[in-house]
Order: C-alpha cells, then structure tokens, then sequence
C-alpha cells in the first residue's frame, strides 16, 4: 500500500517564527488536503491543496497565514505563519489516490507547539 | 450543507461484546459516506465507505457499516469487540460542489472503550 509520511512529525516552535511541513506521497496522487486537529477533537479543513493552481481555502484560513504549495503530484507543504500558540494543534495532509477516488488516506499527522 | 452527526462522545462496551458507534448524515443527493479510526498519537486511518450498491459495507478490523437511507444514518458496528479497538471514530461526508470539487466533512467523533 502506498506510503504517506509528514515532516516534521513534531516541532516546539517560538511565536513570530514560522514552519514549513511537509507532506510526501510514494505515487501519484488526484487530491491533497490539510487539515488541523486539536488532540481528541474532530478535524477542521484549512484548504484543497491543488497541483499547479492556488490552494482553495476554507472560511477562517487565508493564504498569507497558511500557504501553500502542490508542485506536483506527490508533494505539497504547508506554512503556518507568524505563529502564535492558538496554532499549537495537529496537522494533517491527506489525499486521494489516483485510480483510487472517494477515499481519503491520512498521514500521521505534525504535532505543533507554540511557546 | 451536508453534515455528519455523532450523537455518543463515548461509548463503552465489554470485550466480546458487540458494539455500535452511531452517525446521521444530512445531504442533498445521494451520500458518500465514511468511517475512520484514530488510534492515540497516530493519524485517521480509512474504515470503510458508502457510495453505492449493498447497504452493508464491510471494512477492515472485522467492522462493517450499515446505510439506512430512510433513517439517515450509516451506524458503525462489529460483532465482538477487542480491547485493541478502543479509539477514536470519525463518520464522514463527502460534500460534491459540483463541477468536481468537493471537501470531506467529519463528525465530532466517538471515543470507544472497550472494557477487558
């Protein structure tokens, strides 16, 4: 089965700094999605991460806090932005597989401190 | 707007027992509907998924999902449960915009203890 993987699986960052994750898929993929979540909670959509267009964003997230990249089929990253630790959370990226629609598959997911 | 609603934050059931995990959808058309579990400290991992066809899905881990369409409700269940299936479940909906777009809308979550 295909592989998903996040870096970094976890980072203590300071506020004002910003952090890049990275979400890696080991074959091609149609759709790409961020999410936040907060431990024990449901999941919160940021935005479609989609190839070679802007990232379409959901009502609360704008592009200069949370930008985005999907460079190609396999790759995208996430930015969060002159952090604050109302940031503190965990972020996920899934996607979709290509030849495979309907079904989300998550990575492990970024768990994020903010000091 | 479609939405997914997960009436139960916990259930607790006995090992060996069988177990139900509840979910009502609201959609327009017709739904797409899904289940998935998270472990602690880990991501979701896919269940099983309604798009069509026979109202009973079967999935991974000996789960399997019931759509009722005239209850709304796509209920999460197994026949005998292992302390190892205590987590966290997400139902979900596929919201389809139309024109190809579309998001995944999650339930709040059930957290399922099972009790040894």
């Amino acid at each position: 089965s295909a592989v998903i993987s996040q870096k970094p699986s976890r980072d203590i960052c300071q506020r004002g700094t910003s952090l890049t994750i990275q979400c890696q898929v080991d074959s091609q993929v149609t759709m790409m999605f961020w999410y936040r979540q907060q431990p024990g909670q449901s999941l919160t959509l940021i935005a479609t991460a989609n190839q070679g267009s802007e990232a379409t964003y959901e009502s609360g997230f704008v592009i200069d806090k949370f930008p985005i990249s999907r460079p190609n089929l396999t790759f995208s990253t996430l930015t969060v932005s002159n952090m604050s630790p109302e940031d503190s959370s965990i972020y996920l990226c899934s996607v979709e597989f290509r030849g495979e629609g309907e079904t989300q598959y998550f990575g492990p997911g970024t768990r994020l401190l903010v000091l | 707007a479609q939405s997914v609603a997960q009436p139960e934050d916990q259930v607790n059931v006995a090992e060996g027992n069988p177990l139900t995990v509840k979910c009502t959808y609201s959609v327009s058309g017709n739904p797409y509907l899904f289940w998935y579990v998270q472990y602690p400290n880990r991501g979701l991992q896919f269940l099983l998924k309604y798009i069509t066809g026979d109202n009973l899905v079967k999935g991974s881990y000996g789960f399997e999902a019931e759509f009722n369409k005239s209850q709304t409700s796509f209920h999460l269940k197994k026949p005998s449960a292992l302390v190892s299936d205590s987590a966290l479940y997400f139902c979900a909906v596929r919201d389809n915009w139309g024109s190809g777009t579309y998001k995944y809308i999650f339930g709040t979550g059930t957290r399922l203890k099972v009790l040894a």
